[in-house]
């Protein structure tokens, strides 16, 4: 079958920096997204990965190592506002259809 | 419009009856997508439109689920004799084109607000 696994629940304090894994076994890949979603809200798009390596938006950044089925989304000088859950989603074989993770909630303390 | 929108945003209703979710992707996108959630869980894939065709129905979980879209554009998902077990939060998205990978710009799924709906 077809799985992706990340932690349900991490704890950081605001002005640290966190790494959210998401490992994946999927028939096929053809890209991976980082989304954020606050509480009560839609999913909001934050980082895609195809190839292997780091991709860096400002604050986030977000590795992939497809030999390993392997990513994380680090998120640095954390804020209050980040307090979110953090969807991996994997786009495997199909046209369209992506995999999605349950969801790392992630809860920022002052 | 500037993103998706979906209406109701909240839908109370009771057990057996039918209720019609409508969504508005945003303009230019041909895939639209439908998912639900529920309370602390991901996400689960109902439904995938590219342009009016729905070429995957598989995340339907039965057929008293059914959706369609009109002028490539607007799309309801309709739910006939609602259960309790129906009760979550409808999500639709909607893509420049659902593609084979490797395109963020293409294929990125832009959410709208959602539908959050009771059945008692």
């Amino acid at each position: 079958g077809q799985n992706i696994d990340q932690p349900t629940e991490m704890t950081a304090t605001e002005g640290a920096i966190v790494q959210i894994n998401c490992t994946y076994q999927t028939s096929g890949f053809n890209g991976l997204f980082w989304y954020q979603q606050h509480a009560g809200e839609a999913p909001t798009f934050l980082s895609y990965n195809v190839l292997d390596g780091l991709e860096e938006k400002g604050r986030f950044s977000s590795f992939l190592s497809r030999s390993k089925g392997y990513s994380y989304l680090l998120l640095k000088e954390l804020q209050m506002k980040d307090s979110a859950s953090y969807l991996c989603a994997v786009k495997g074989d199909s046209n369209y259809q992506l995999i999605w993770g349950a969801g790392t909630k992630l809860i920022i303390k002052p | 419009g500037a993103g998706v929108s979906q209406s109701p945003s909240n839908k109370v209703t009771e057990k057996g009856k039918d209720v019609e979710l409508r969504c508005d992707p945003i303009s230019g996108h041909t895939a639209l997508y439908w998912y639900r959630q529920s309370l602390g869980q991901g996400l689960e894939f109902l439904i995938y439109f590219q342009g009016n065709s729905a070429p995957d129905k598989s995340g339907l979980p039965s057929d008293r689920f059914s959706a369609e879209r009109t002028g490539g554009s607007v799309s309801t998902l309709t739910i006939q004799r609602t259960q309790q077990e129906d009760s979550a939060v409808y999500l639709c998205a909607s893509s420049l084109s659902g593609g084979r990978g490797g395109s963020s710009s293409l294929e990125t799924q832009y959410f709208g607000p959602g539908t959050r709906l009771l059945v008692l």
